[in-house]
């Protein structure tokens, strides 16, 4: 089974100040994996995805993720954030198999301060 | 624009009464799933569905039930609402066989059982 730890319930940050958002995961076996970005009175959309490849994936909105398999980390970061980035950030993780469940974690609520 | 319709944003029920929670997509897509969104726990899959007529257990389905006679609409059934049930309900589809494909979400359905 996989899990996935989301380190920070919170992370205040100032505005235009580079921020990261830091991720675990857990799995025996090859994984998918996801961050996505719930903005207030929203549901949830996709940000980034890491299925293969280059292990620095570009999203939406200038943030960037990098897979660390030694590690087992998939850290979300933004050089500079805006205002309009204040939202929960959930990373989740698939495995690679038939099974199509996403196993969320439990969410990093960012609060961008002026 | 592809969409997840969820019927109700907020509802406001009684312990003790049956609840549907409804939940449409307008993209063809044979996976839907329902997730409750509690602050701190991050999102929980509690049922989801690979077909017609088809459901599986996610995490935490005690409590619920589903129903998916036709392809577009998955339900949510509380039996009988209880107060820990207060919570944000999730609905999200995606194709099959797909698990790199994203999650397509609804907007939420914000369920206060008295």
């Amino acid at each position: 089974a996989q899990s996935v730890t989301q380190l920070d319930s919170q992370v205040p940050v100032f505005e235009e100040a580079p921020v990261e958002l830091r991720c675990n995961y857990s799995s025996s076996v090859s994984v998918y994996l996801f961050w996505y970005v719930q903005y207030p009175n929203q549901g949830l959309q996709l940000l980034l995805k890491y299925l293969s490849g280059s292990t620095l994936v570009k999203g939406i909105n200038g943030f960037e993720a990098e897979f660390n398999k030694s590690q087992t980390s998939f850290h979300l970061r933004k050089p500079s954030v805006h205002i309009s980035d204040t939202a929960e950030y959930f990373c989740a993780v698939s495995a690679l198999n038939r099974d199509d469940k996403i196993i969320f974690g439990k969410g990093t609520r960012l609060h961008i301060l002026p | 624009d592809v969409k997840v319709t969820q019927s109700s944003r907020y509802l406001v029920k009684r312990t003790g009464e049956k609840v549907f929670l409804e939940c449409v997509q307008d993209m063809d897509h044979e996976n839907m799933f329902w997730y409750r969104q509690d602050p701190g726990l991050g999102l929980r899959l509690i049922y989801f569905s690979y077909d017609v007529k088809m459901k599986e257990k996610g995490d935490i389905p005690e409590g619920y039930s589903v129903s998916r006679e036709k392809k577009e609409r998955f339900s949510l059934i509380l039996e009988s609402a209880s107060t820990n049930q207060t919570s944000m309900y999730l609905c999200a589809s995606s194709f099959p066989g797909q698990v790199d494909e994203k999650l397509f979400f609804g907007s939420g359905t914000q369920l206060s059982v008295l």
